[in-house]
């Protein structure tokens, strides 16, 4: 079946400090890619998407590249700032309506 | 335009007895999903509901879990004679179609089972 794996956190970087999450994946078929953010107390919003190999998503400063021969879709942000503390989840869809399958997350903690 | 709603956001309940979580949906959508995130593990897909109907239940425990989306009213995940294993996050998420990037969720239920 299909699955995604994102790496442990929590991750604990200086504000300015270069971002990298990564993420890879199992899929049948030929999956759309995705990055969901949750801020505390909120639930989970779209942040970034790639639909085919190659693409690349962006949104916020955050990027991310489908990669087929890796199977992975790594999440990256230049320059992040305090207010990007979250945990970040990585998803896949691989039919065709809306059910998702998600990474564990990751948090990432940004101090001043 | 509100977001979807998921209410009580934090739900005790002693093993044995019936858990009901609502969620209502963003205005204009027909489209609902929910999702359980156990302790450290990802969000699982459970059911997928249009109005009055359901659309696929393959995440679905065949026992004791059940779920509906009537005509009028909040989508209902119902939970019968809980366990301690049922302990989770649950999210509702909501939307006017089928494209995954027009997926808004809601905040969650947290059930605990004592």
């Amino acid at each position: 079946g299909d699955s995604v794996t994102q790496m442990e956190g929590p991750v604990t970087l200086s504000e300015e400090a270069f971002l990298t999450i990564n993420c890879t994946y199992t899929a049948t078929g030929y999956p759309s890619l995705f990055w969901y953010v949750q801020y505390p107390g909120e639930g989970l919003q779209l942040l970034l998407k790639a639909t085919k190999a190659d693409d690349k998503g962006s949104n916020k400063g955050f990027e991310a590249t489908y990669r087929k021969e890796t199977t992975s879709f790594h999440l990256e942000k230049g320059s992040v700032q305090v207010s990007d503390s979250a945990v970040y989840f990585c998803a896949l869809s691989d039919q065709g309506y809306s059910t998702l399958t998600f990474g564990k997350g990751t948090m990432l903690l940004v101090s001043p | 335009n509100a977001g979807v709603m998921q209410n009580p956001r934090h739900l005790v309940r002693r093993r044995g007895q019936e858990a009901r979580l609502r969620c209502s949906p963003m205005k204009g959508h027909s489209h609902v999903y929910w999702y359980r995130q156990l302790p450290e593990e990802g969000l699982k897909f459970m059911v997928y509901l249009q109005k009055e109907n359901i659309i696929d239940e393959s995440g679905m425990p065949k026992e004791r879990f059940s779920a509906e989306f009537p005509k009028e009213g909040p989508s209902i995940l119902r939970i019968q004679q809980v366990v301690r294993g049922d302990s989770a996050a649950y999210f509702c998420a909501s939307s006017p179609s089928t494209k995954t990037e027009k997926l808004f969720f809601g905040s969650g239920t947290q059930l605990s089972v004592l």
